[in-house]
């Protein structure tokens, strides 16, 4: 059973570049979690999606940053026009439906870098 | 809000001493509390998990952690540190928001050296 994925692993970006992060989470999970990692701090949570829905964003920034998870397909976290503070370790978790499982299943992430 | 306070950003014991890394949280709602290990350039790994029912959980690779509400504590310890354990630690707790999902609040994390 693969573990949640996460690609690609590193991603260099030039200022005002777009990013995009992508997650497949856990055969048979569809909740799916970003969270940000800046240097020398924890995870920070961004965002919690079920399939087609956005359910809590309460951690995304306001700007340029959007995430979705389609029907098909991985979940997307999108960053537009990225700045130097936007380097940073991205995460995605996985759990299954409702009520399964208490406990989130974290890739291995992506490691943005702004230049 | 729920929030978690890791003493302690880096730690030192030599090969072969108590591992003792301190995690204490606030959380308004019976908490479910987690420790995660990351090694360098890697994800988040479990190591132990506490929900409900026996407060001292055991974990993976010989760490526990002892759930101590009255003190709002859950330290995570192992009895010999093995190179191995050199890694960054994570204390987090969850809780269940409205729509049934766990919301996880990390500490800032630490990072613990072994020397041999």
């Amino acid at each position: 059973n693969a573990g949640v994925m996460q690609n690609p692993r590193h991603l260099v970006r030039r200022r005002g570049q777009e990013a995009r992060l992508r997650c497949s989470p856990m055969k048979g999970h569809s909740h799916v979690y970003w969270y940000r990692q800046l240097p020398e701090e924890g995870l920070k949570f961004m965002v919690y999606l079920q399939k087609e829905n956005i359910i809590d964003e309460s951690g995304m920034p306001k700007e340029r940053f959007s995430a979705e998870f389609p029907k098909e397909g991985p979940s997307i976290l999108r960053i537009q026009q990225v700045v130097r503070g936007d380097s940073a370790a991205y995460f995605c978790a996985s759990s299954p439906p409702q009520g399964r499982s208490d406990t989130q299943y974290f890739g291995p992430g992506t490691r943005l870098t702004v230049l | 809000a729920q929030s978690v306070t890791q003493l302690g950003s880096h730690v030192s014991v030599s090969e072969g001493a108590l591992v003792l890394l301190r995690c204490n949280y606030s959380s308004s709602v019976p908490p479910y509390l987690f420790w995660y290990v990351q090694y360098p350039n890697q994800g988040l790994q479990l190591l132990l998990k506490y929900t409900t029912g026996a407060t001292l959980v055991k974990g993976i690779n010989g760490f526990e952690a002892e759930f101590k509400k009255s003190e709002t504590s859950f330290h995570l310890t192992k009895p010999s540190a093995h190179m191995s354990d050199a890694a960054e630690y994570f204390c987090a707790v969850s809780e269940t928001l409205s729509g049934g999902y766990q919301k996880v609040t990390f500490g800032i994390g630490t990072k613990l050296q072994v020397i041999p």
